[in-house]
């Protein structure tokens, strides 16, 4: 079955304490992102991928870092996690280089606590 | 600044009422449209696009969408909402760009 995976579904962990979310699609997509979803605000882009060792800033990139190494994996890590990065998290991937007119296919989310 | 708005940010209707859900965009030369939906505790997925071509685009589900350039806006529209609707439906354009944008998403709430 073609799918975004995620892992953990649901995290708590405190300040500073270093976590890596992990991601992975198994459609051979080259296109790869990472949002976080918060209440009023939607979806935010955090950081995307466009293809192996290519990764660029979205929109609210600050305490996030991001590696893709492999085509099919994007692991999410913060390196010191605080509270305010408590949120719903996304991992998205899409067929071609560029998400312009492709379908976004997501995983099941991500739900991040920090204390 | 390249940005969705869509303007209710919560909709309650009966099953089998009409709805419609509102997304406007800020104006451009190239745009490509698309709605999403977000069932209770599943992630996002496509509902409908626009690309090119046809300014009325058809969905799954019986969802439709028409493309207003004039109004910059691209409303979607089910004639006959279901309990199973219910969700969070979210607008989101492409500047032409490799950038995503979505709106905040407006709740649909079906009552029977």
């Amino acid at each position: 079955e073609a799918q975004v995976t995620q892992n953990p579904r649901y995290l708590i962990t405190v300040t500073g304490k270093k976590l890596t979310v992990t991601c992975s699609q198994n459609m051979n997509h080259e296109y790869m992102s990472w949002y976080r979803q918060d209440p009023g605000l939607g979806l935010r882009q955090i950081y995307y991928s466009m293809n192996v060792e290519v990764t660029d800033k979205g929109d609210v990139p600050e305490g996030y870092k991001v590696s893709r190494k492999e085509k099919r994996n994007f692991p999410l890590i913060l390196e010191s996690p605080s509270p305010n990065q408590t949120s719903l998290y996304f991992c998205a991937s899409s067929l071609a280089g560029g998400s312009s007119t492709d379908t976004q296919y997501f995983g099941p989310g991500t739900r991040l606590t920090v204390l | 600044a390249q940005s969705v708005t869509q303007l209710d940010s919560q909709v309650p209707v009966f099953e089998e009422a009409p709805v419609e859900l509102r997304c406007n965009y800020s104006s451009s030369v190239s745009v490509y449209l698309f709605w999403y939906v977000q069932y209770p505790n599943q992630g996002l997925q496509l509902l409908l696009k626009y690309l090119s071509g046809s300014t009325l685009v058809k969905g799954i589900n019986g969802f439709e969408a028409e493309f207003n350039k004039s109004q910059t806006s691209f409303h979607l529209r089910k004639p006959s909402v279901h309990i199973s609707d219910t969700a969070e439906y979210f607008c989101a354009v492409s500047y032409n760009t490799d950038k995503l944008i979505f709106g905040t998403g407006t709740r649909l709430q079906v009552f029977p």
